[in-house]
């Protein structure tokens, strides 16, 4: 399969402080970016997409001016987490897709945040 | 809108046992349907897959059969071994949609 890396994997930080999350396509461009988050024995929750050189789509009820995402290139996405607090503590995972939404999904390794 | 429902665990099992991890979804439409697998410290992995009704996913002994007639895709493996132990998620696709992800269930087998 593809390989995907996210770094880091884990983060600890102070409430107020931002965060930043990267991932990488290794070998194959990512025109779209996919970011979930994961709480505590719950499932995977779509946060945002975004396309290559285009202004990310977010869900509903997830902040974008908290959560920045920047997708200027076609391997490499990164989330900001800003002014964290302790309620942003999850875990985040990417998921870059070459193709269309019918293309075989790849997701990095995750990134666990503590926020303290 | 669509979702899907696993079997709550912890799962802890004894080495060599057989598994079964429930699975069932509501789909508005003909989704494909999914095993993915995450161990400790790793990103989601494609364990199987099965894109119509009957199909029969494999992989590393592990099996699910999609059963449109019950909406349900459980997974079965006939021995289990310790390195199993991980978390597995049961999730759909629509053509042209995003995945749709169950909340996961957390596999302990015990040598």
């Amino acid at each position: 399969g593809a390989v995907v890396s996210q770094h880091p994997s884990r983060v600890i930080c102070k409430s107020g402080t931002s965060v930043k999350i990267e991932c990488r396509s290794l070998d194959f461009q990512a025109t779209t970016m996919f970011w979930y988050r994961q709480f505590p024995k719950q499932s995977l929750m779509l946060m945002a997409t975004s396309n290559e050189g285009s202004k990310a789509t977010y869900e509903q009820g997830v902040e974008k001016d908290k959560f920045l995402i920047n997708h200027a290139s076609l391997t490499l996405s990164t989330l900001t987490v800003t002014s964290a607090h302790p309620e942003d503590s999850s875990f985040y995972i990417c998921s870059p897709l070459g193709g269309d939404l019918n293309t075989e999904a790849f997701f990095g390794q995750g990134t666990r945040l503590t926020v303290v | 809108g669509n979702s899907v429902t696993q079997m709550e665990g912890p799962v802890t099992l004894s080495e060599e046992a057989f598994l079964t991890i429930n699975c069932t979804y509501t789909a508005t439409g003909y989704p494909s349907l999914f095993w993915y697998v995450q161990y400790p410290g790793e990103g989601l992995q494609l364990l199987l897959k099965a894109t119509k009704a009957d199909d029969k996913g494999s992989n590393k002994g592990f099996e699910a059969t999609y059963r449109k007639e019950t909406t349900s895709f459980h997974l079965e493996k006939g021995s289990v071994q310790v390195s199993d132990s991980a978390v597995y998620f049961c999730a759909l696709r629509e053509e042209g949609q995003n995945f749709v992800f169950g909340p996961g269930t957390r596999l302990s087998v015990l040598p």
